[in-house]
């Protein structure tokens, strides 16, 4: 069965540095998403993309994230000065049209 | 804003038994309603996807029904197993093409 896969799986990094989480969508899902979950907290919308575009961002998705697809496959999040606040799951989600969404396991950040 | 309160935030129940998952939504302007499935540490698996159309959607032991203009939905388990124990969590997909989120429901099911 087809599935969305994310790497890395942990992520260890220390304030301020730039991370990028990476995700392969399901082939030939149109729409992607990036969500994340702070630990016992509900899982967050942060971007969606379509057509090599955003289409909508939430007020978390701030000028420190970008998002990113460069090759047919891939498609990437990127945190480029990260802080404590951002350690959290971060989970990719991609679906066709039937608005069915298909999440990965998730790339879990913790920031020191 | 659209809000999702799920009810009861833990429940535990014996093997065998039927149980129900509520879910609330303050929004009823939406385009579906995903229920899913999530284990400690791991990714969201969906198990049932409601178009705002539907009623209900079935699989397997599982039973979804939604109710939009009362702004409701719940899960119905049919004779529960232990490898049923996990969070599950309520979705709503809105204008925005987002879903929000509810804090779900963490389910243990005793041998």
């Amino acid at each position: 069965e087809p599935e969305v896969t994310q790497t890395p799986s942990h992520q260890v990094t220390q304030m301020g540095q730039e991370v990028i989480l990476r995700c392969v969508p399901i082939s030939n899902h149109l729409y992607f998403y990036w969500y994340r979950q702070i630990l016992g907290q509900k899982v967050e919308f942060l971007v969606s993309f379509y057509n090599n575009e955003i289409s909508e961002k939430s007020e978390i998705f701030d000028d420190q994230f970008s998002v990113e697809r460069p090759d047919g496959s891939n498609f990437t999040l990127k945190i480029r000065s990260t802080k404590l606040e951002d350690s959290a799951m971060y989970f990719c989600a991609s679906y066709v049209w039937t608005g069915e969404l298909f999440f990965g396991e998730g790339s879990r950040l913790t920031v020191l | 804003k659209q809000e999702v309160t799920q009810i009861p935030a833990a429940l535990s129940v014996p093997e065998g038994e039927n149980l129900v998952l509520n879910c609330s939504f303050t929004d009823s302007a939406i385009y579906n309603l995903q229920w899913f499935r999530q284990d400690p540490g791991k990714g969201l698996t969906s198990l049932l996807l409601i178009q705002s159309s539907q009623r209900e959607q079935t699989s397997g032991r599982l039973n979804a029904s939604l109710d939009k203009s009362s702004g409701r939905s719940t899960l119905y388990i049919a004779a529960s197993q232990p490898g049923d124990s996990a969070t599950y969590l309520c979705a709503v997909e809105g204008s925005a093409r987002q879903l929000t989120f509810g804090s779900g429901t963490q389910l243990t099911v005793l041998p």
